[in-house]
């Protein structure tokens, strides 16, 4: 069965960076693309971007630009997005999704950016 | 950026009841509409993409319908398993934008 298998919890400091992992298996990893979606509560569901697991293309949110970088492994059907330059508000829950439209997702990855 | 308006908010119902819950966006998205479940401390669940196509393994009380800017997620008779929050999300146009949810409790 298709499972996205992401990386435990991270505690971060402002400024710093964090690489979030999320696993495929269960289906050919470069025939769908991962999506990224980040979850707060103030803001609900927001769309990051998404990256084409057989070539590399990226597609991101204007809103994400130059906060979220997607790569993937495609030796371990494995999907990174790298979070950079934390702050507060970057504090959520982050979740991958096979597809451009999310038909599976992780179990998601909170991330809390503290002092 | 297309903005998903998601009624209502907040939607108590009892066991049994024919429920409603509307996505309303800002522009045509020609029917790139999906409707997810999310129960408390899980991932969203896809139930209907492309405004009316029922998900592998989910169960038939739940359908969708919709064109245009309008679209509509309708539960036949509520479950009690059903109490979750539910969000569209468009992909019609890059970013895909969500709804802000509808959080469904059992009257």
């Amino acid at each position: 069965q298709v499972q996205l298998q992401q990386s435990g919890a991270e505690l971060a400091k402002p400024g710093s960076s964090v690489k979030i992992s999320c696993k495929a298996s269960g289906y050919t990893f470069t025939s769908y693309y991962i999506s990224w979606i980040k979850q707060t509560t103030g803001q609900g569901l927001e769309y990051i971007g998404y990256i084409n697991t057989g070539s590399g293309g990226t597609n991101y949110n204007e809103k994400f630009k130059g906060k979220a970088t997607l790569t993937v492994d495609k030796s371990s059907s494995t999907a990174f997005m790298q979070l950079s330059s934390l702050t507060p508000d970057d504090s959520a829950v982050y979740y991958c999704a096979r597809g451009l439209a999310g038909a599976y997702w992780g179990q998601g990855t909170l991330v809390t950016v503290s002092s | 950026d297309i903005q998903m308006t998601q009624s209502p908010s907040f939607l108590s119902a009892s066991v049994g009841d024919r429920v409603t819950i509307n996505c309303k966006a800002s522009q045509n998205i020609n029917k790139y509409l999906n409707w997810y479940q999310q129960k408390l401390g899980e991932a969203p669940k896809l139930l209907i993409y492309n405004t009316n196509n029922l998900q592998t393994g989910i169960p038939s009380r739940f359908s969708g319908s919709g064109s245009g800017t309008d679209y509509t997620l309708t539960i036949s008779s509520l479950q009690p398993e059903d109490v979750a929050t539910y969000f569209c999300l468009q992909h019609s146009s890059r970013p895909n934008t969500f709804g802000a949810g509808t959080k469904l409790e059992l009257k």
